[in-house]
């Protein structure tokens, strides 16, 4: 079926970098984007931005501008978010989901989540 | 920027109507999501564009939208509809996701 599949936990150090995968199966996965979201322990749903899976465009939520990259590997179906310069409070979940583009019929809904990526940041 | 306001917690006896509403401003010219998350996994899609639903998803649950304030009604209230229950929609201004802050439901 339709799934997202991401990388296992991880633990890193504050100042290190966490590089987090998303695996997409059985549609077509330049057909929509990849979006990032991550959850803070007890918190809400944060968004942290999305990669245009065709063309490799990004759009990030301010908060994260200079601190994170998205990139895709288009020939393995695989989206990667990478967050630099972690702080403590970069512990969350990070979710991968696929959102509608203007030609899918489902712009702007996030119907397909990933199981989600635990990142504890701990000295 | 655009917010969306949940009440933070909605609680029902089995067996009854839940109703989880999500303000905002001119709310019913947006396209509304819902989205369910039990403890410990990922959220799911349970309503899009305010009243269509995914396959798979129970006609238990339903979903309307009028002037500012969008409802997601889950009828016959069962157990395992117990989760956070999150709006969402896209803010075309921004050209980004908007969330609100999630509605715990608690079956009694």
């Amino acid at each position: 079926q339709v799934q997202l599949v991401q990388t296992g936990a991880e633990v890193k150090k504050p100042g290190a970098s966490v590089k987090v995968s998303c695996r997409a199966s059985e549609y077509t996965f330049t057909a929509y984007f990849i979006n990032w979201v991550r959850q803070a322990p007890g918190q809400g749903l944060e968004w942290v931005g999305r990669i245009n899976t065709y063309n490799g465009d990004t759009n990030f939520a301010q908060k994260f501008q200079g601190r994170v990259s998205m990139t895709r590997d288009t020939s393995i179906s695989t989206a990667y978010m990478e967050l630099r310069s972690l702080h403590s409070d970069d512990t969350a979940v990070y979710f991968c989901a696929r959102v509608g583009g203007d030609n899918s019929g489902t712009y702007g809904v996030f119907d397909i989540w990933g199981q989600g990526t635990m990142v504890t940041v701990s000295s | 920027s655009y917010v969306l306001t949940q009440p933070p917690s909605v609680s029902v006896a089995p067996g009854q109507t839940a109703r989880i509403s999500c303000g905002g401003n001119d709310i019913d010219t947006e396209d509304v999501s819902w989205l369910q998350q039990r403890p410990g996994q990922a959220p799911v899609l349970v309503m899009y564009y305010a009243q269509d639903r995914p396959s798979g998803i129970p006609e238990r649950f339903s979903g309307s939208n009028s002037g500012n304030t969008a409802t997601l009604s889950i009828s016959s209230v069962e157990a395992g509809d117990e989760a956070d229950y999150y709006c969402q929609v896209w803010d075309a201004n921004s050209d980004r996701p908007v969330f609100g802050g999630g509605t715990k439901l608690t079956v009694l």
